[in-house]
């Protein structure tokens, strides 16, 4: 079964300040996606960024970038320029290719942004 | 519209009650979730339904009764819950190629927090 860790419980960075993220996977399957989800303290889900294992190019979407290590199975991002509005928890989740779309879960990551 | 609609947003509840959750989305995704998140946790998945047909369970408890009445629509049937199934229950919706290779993104809702006393 495949497992996600993030070894860091809470962050702190300063507001226009860079923060990098940890996240590392383990699976024996050679494709699959990989995701950061974002949950403020309004509760919603939204999904931040998507990479797809067979890419070697990191993803990225505006100020959210990764760095994807697929034989390292690391998968980190990186938030430039954080704004009071990236304060939440952020959840790294993997999923296979095949079968259902089953999203496993990292234990999560709750970001603090000072103003 | 990527909205997906969950009532009630709260809802407290006594052992020997009987309640339902609702989702609702309307952009044609025939694959919804069920997730329950405790407190400082991520989401475990409990159901997964498949145009219609409930395609994954996840031993989850009988006192949890899912229900997909139409495409739109997801309900969460509960009965005779313990105070341990207190929680956040989010859904979520897809499109629901699965085993294509290609990506669907999951929306989820806001979720609803249960109170089980």
């Amino acid at each position: 079964a495949q497992t996600v860790t993030q070894s860091q419980p809470e962050m702190s960075v300063q507001e226009a300040e860079t923060v990098t993220l940890s996240c590392t996977y383990d699976t024996s399957e050679s494709d699959y996606y990989l995701f950061w989800y974002k949950q403020p303290p309004s509760r919603q889900m939204i999904l931040v960024i998507r990479q797809e294992a067979y890419k070697q190019q990191n993803a990225t979407e505006n100020r959210f970038s990764v760095n994807f290590q697929k034989a390292a199975k690391s998968f980190s991002l990186k938030i430039s320029d954080s704004q009071l509005g990236d304060a939440a928890m952020y959840f790294c989740a993997y999923r296979s290719v095949q079968g259902a779309q089953k999203l496993v879960f990292g234990q999560g990551t709750r970001l603090t942004i000072n103003p | 519209d990527t909205e997906v609609t969950q009532t009630p947003k709260h809802l407290v509840m006594g052992m020997t009650n009987k309640k339902s959750l609702k989702c609702e989305q309307h952009m044609g995704h025939r694959a919804m979730y069920w997730y329950k998140q405790k407190a400082k946790k991520p989401p475990e998945l409990m159901f997964v339904y498949s145009y219609e047909k409930l395609s994954i369970n996840e031993s989850v408890p009988s006192r949890f009764s899912p229900e997909c009445p139409n495409s739109s629509l997801l309900n969460l049937h509960l009965h005779a819950l313990q105070p341990e199934d207190s929680a956040l229950y989010l859904c979520a919706s897809s499109q629901a190629r699965w085993g294509t290779g290609v990506d669907y993104e999951q929306y989820f809702g806001p979720g609803t927090r249960l109170t089980v006393t």
